[in-house]
């Protein structure tokens, strides 16, 4: 089964509110987590990835906050556009993957409301 | 853009035939993933290559195999299709810079949407 998940499949947000967006994992020998935004039609794109000896990352409008006592992963979105309307999996890495490739959940659906 | 492509972007095909998705790697990127997406669900990873060896492989059936050239460029080849193949087929590369560390910094193309009836 899988081992990442999000708690939420849909969620919608104001535009120019800020998007938390989570997901929960459930193995601990999980060393590298990755979030990624697919739009309709398209292939994942790359946002934000994160390493297990850090608990926090920022990019450009986005930080990745890794929890690793609970097993809790999120992507949070400051100022939401409408542009950041898209399906958002967080996926992780086994500690020495490759022969694993990387697990993914289902996805959140994030709704920008006008 | 992400520098990956594949094609073609579309197919249909019919149960039991075979089929060979095609992916160009983004460039200095030595590491080439397939994964299946089922309508509605998150990516399934199908295998990965590196160095024209399969490096590692998700829990797919053996007609479901790959080729890496060369120039890091690679094919996914899916025989006897099944109705249950139908998905977008999805290829990503990346740079193996250690032990471990393939999957780190994955790309995506836009992938191949397939359709078996």
């Amino acid at each position: 089964g899988e081992s990442v998940g999000l708690h939420l499949p849909t969620l919608s947000v104001q535009e120019g509110d800020n998007s938390i967006i989570n997901c929960a994992y459930s193995n601990s020998a999980s060393d590298y987590f990755i979030w990624y935004k697919q739009e309709s039609g398209k292939g994942p794109q790359f946002i934000i990835d994160i390493r297990s000896n850090m608990d926090k990352r920022q990019g450009q409008r986005v930080t990745v906050l890794l929890n690793k006592t609970v097993k809790h992963l999120s992507l949070q979105i400051a100022a939401t556009q409408p542009g950041d309307s898209a399906v958002y999996f967080c996926a992780e890495n086994l500690l020495g993957g490759g022969a694993d490739g990387l697990t993914f959940g289902k996805g959140t659906h994030l709704i920008i409301q006008p | 853009e992400t520098g990956v492509t594949q094609s073609p972007t579309h197919l249909i095909k019919t149960r039991g035939q075979q089929v060979t998705l095609r992916c160009s790697s983004q460039s200095g990127h030595n590491t080439v993933s397939w994964y299946q997406q089922a309508l509605g669900q998150g990516p399934q990873f199908i295998f990965q290559y590196y160095r024209e060896e399969e490096n590692g492989r998700g829990n797919f059936p053996p007609r479901f195999s790959g080729l890496q050239f060369p120039n890091y460029s690679s094919e996914l080849n899916v025989n006897a299709l099944e109705l249950d193949d139908s998905a977008l087929y999805l290829c990503a590369s990346s740079s193996t810079r250690g032990p471990g560390r393939s999957n780190e910094k994955l790309f995506f193309g836009s992938g191949t949407q397939l359709s078996v009836l």
